[in-house]
Parts: C-alpha cells; structure tokens; sequence
C-alpha cells in the first residue's frame, strides 16, 4: 500500500459527459502528479500540483483540468469525454518537487471507460 | 517522439535465472532513471534508481546499470523469482532550468514472466 489513494476505482461513463477523479496523498506529500495510461501506452504525464499551485503541465488536453486543494487532496475533471480518453489514470504523490530523488508513490489508479 | 524506449513489449526467463530488462533514452539532458515495477491492478511502485553520476547501483536482487555514451539502462534481476512476474517501467528525468529535477518521462513497459 503506497498511502496514495484514489476514488473511484472504476468509472463507466457516455460520450460527451464530465467526470471528476479524486487522489489523496500520502501523508505529508506536498506534490501530486496525474498520469494518464492508454493501452499499449507508457505513463504519459498530465500536469503536478505542489502544495496547492500548478508547477508543471505535460500533455494534457484542454478538456481536462485539475486542481489541488488546502487538504493537499487533488481532483482531475474530464470533461467532454471522447472515447479515446478512456484509459487508467494514476495519481503520484512526492514529498516536494524537484527533489534529487524525484521518487513518486502511485495511487491503484482510476480505470475510466468511456462508451 | 517517444524519449525513453523499451523496445521489449515482454520478457520470459526461468526462475533463478536472471532477467535483463533494458531501456534507451534520446534526450541527452536526463541525468536521473528510476524503475518502477508495477503488478495487475496496482499503481507502479519504485524500485531503484541511478544518477548519471553513477555507472552502477546495486539494490539486493535488482541491480541498474547506465552507459551514458550509449544512452542506455538495464536492469538486472538475480535470481529471477516468479514474485518479480510484473510490468518494468523505466523513467528518466532532466534538470529544469531553474536547477530542481523535472518530471519523470516513463517508457511503455516491459512485461516480465518468471516461470517456474
């Protein structure tokens, strides 16, 4: 068990719908990454938040926005779901950002499936 | 344009012996890889780690290797144990401009199957 967790475990939903996935961090993390992993596909990372502020964004799309709170919880927004975004998506956490070791804990992962 | 490759989708080698899993990078700015091991239904979990500064690091069974000239990593596991059976990622990071480690760019896996 990393003491990431996320919520829901499995999501199912329609073309054209909005969803939101919800991380927690393990205690005292400050950083939360999100990754997105398509089939076949290696993590492909979205964006991190750091102690409630965007620090870095990588491919995500415009439809997709996240936000950390002052719990330090993290919630990723999926909305005008294609069929293409379905795919797991995992949320990491780190004690800070730009840390040497860069050691991220991963969450189970939410497997969206978007029909 | 993919950074960091594994060019292997799967592996399969006997338990005790060992197992190689390997990984090339293009981005000459790396200067840290990690190894996450990741089992059915579970997120990734880090394994070991190596900086450029290093050729070499050792870790129980699993031990990396890194040959900056040839932009390329390996990780060996001896011996091989059918608990190690899981999907390999490797990752690679680059300093940011402002000095702190930048995120972690993750290859599509290899699927390691220990029979035994």
């Amino acid at each position: 068990d990393s003491g990431v967790t996320q919520t829901p475990k499995h999501l199912i939903t329609a073309t054209g719908q909005r969803v939101t996935l919800r991380c927690s961090p393990r205690s005292g993390d400050l950083s939360v990454y999100w990754y997105q992993q398509s089939l076949d596909q290696g993590l492909q990372f979205l964006i991190q938040y750091y102690n409630g502020e965007e620090r870095a964004k990588g491919n995500i799309l415009e439809r997709f926005s996240a936000q950390q709170f002052p719990d330090l919880h993290s919630e990723l927004n999926l909305s005008s779901l294609e069929l293409g975004d379905s795919a797991l998506y995992f949320c990491a956490s780190s004690v800070a950002t730009g840390t040497r070791h860069n050691e991220q804990f991963f969450g189970p992962g939410t497997r969206l499936t978007v029909l | 344009d993919q950074q960091v490759k594994q060019n292997s989708p799967s592996l399969s080698v006997q338990e005790g012996r060992i197992s190689i899993l390997n990984c090339d990078y293009t981005n000459s700015m790396f200067d840290y890889f990690l190894w996450y091991k990741k089992y059915p239904a579970e997120g990734p979990t880090f394994l070991i780690s190596i900086s450029s500064i290093k050729d070499k690091n050792e870790d129980g069974r699993f031990t990396v290797f890194l040959n900056k000239s040839a932009k390329h990593l390996s990780l060996h596991i001896v011996p091989s144990q059918p608990g190690d059976s899981a999907v390999y990622f490797c990752a690679a990071s680059a300093r940011n401009y402002g000095g702190s480690q930048g995120n972690l760019i993750f290859g599509k896996g290899t699927k390691l199957s220990v029979k035994p």
